[in-house]
């Protein structure tokens, strides 16, 4: 059973503040890591994706990666309030996915 | 934009009725798939297919089954709804993962 791994929060941060999502997998063989936003009652969406190790920006979204680690991580620098929702980490191996089972964000205005 | 299109929104069905949830992909993705989410367990995988008439079980296929007749198109079939089939569930498709797979606006299903 591969398994992905997140902190499960919930994690509170006041707004402007940079909030941290962690992610730790188990299958040495995977080959892309993805970041999804869900919003209450809404479906996942794909909002980051990194394949490399290293730092991956995009506005002010930015994805970690380290192999040897096993890890991930999402960085999100100047929290809006519009940016509460669960975070899923999503591991691809072959043509599969292995999500997390998320990590609840507030933004404290 | 990529559409997945799933066709009912919210479903309320009987014990022992039979389901039917359809999901309608508008790119040409030669993969579907079909989740549940459940809080605190996640996405759990039912079901996916990589090609017409071609499924494969997922982590949790039991009472379900699934139908892809054309490449757009992919069931999933509830043979005989229990109140423990009560869920969000969600379909998703992709060429390949290292792409990543949309979702569609997820069907949540009470049985009662």
């Amino acid at each position: 059973q591969k398994e992905v791994e997140q902190n499960s929060g919930p994690l509170s941060v006041p707004e402007g503040a940079i909030a941290s999502l962690n992610c730790t997998y188990s299958d040495r063989g995977s080959q892309s890591f993805f970041w999804y936003r869900q919003y209450s009652g809404k479906s996942p969406e794909l909002i980051m994706f990194i394949y490399s190790n290293g730092d991956k920006e995009d506005g002010r979204f930015t994805a970690q990666l380290n192999k040897a680690s096993q890890y991930v991580s999402l960085l999100i620098r100047d929290s809006q309030p519009s940016d509460s929702a669960t975070y899923l980490c999503a591991v691809g191996t072959g043509n599969q996915f292995y999500f997390g089972t998320g990590t609840s964000l507030t933004v404290i205005p | 934009d990529v559409k997945v299109t799933q066709s009912s929104r919210y479903l309320v069905k009987r014990t022992g009725e039979k389901v039917f949830l359809e999901c309608v992909q508008d790119m040409d993705h030669e993969n579907m798939f079909w989740y549940r989410q459940d809080p605190g367990l996640g996405l759990r995988l039912i079901y996916f297919s990589y090609d017409v008439k071609m499924k494969e079980k997922g982590d949790i296929p039991e009472g379900y089954s699934v139908s892809r007749e054309k490449k757009e198109r992919f069931s999933l079939i509830l043979e005989s709804a229990s109140t423990n089939q009560t869920s969000m569930y969600l379909c998703a498709s992709g060429d390949r993962a290292s792409y990543g797979y949309t979702f569609g606006s997820g069907t949540r299903l009470t049985v009662v």
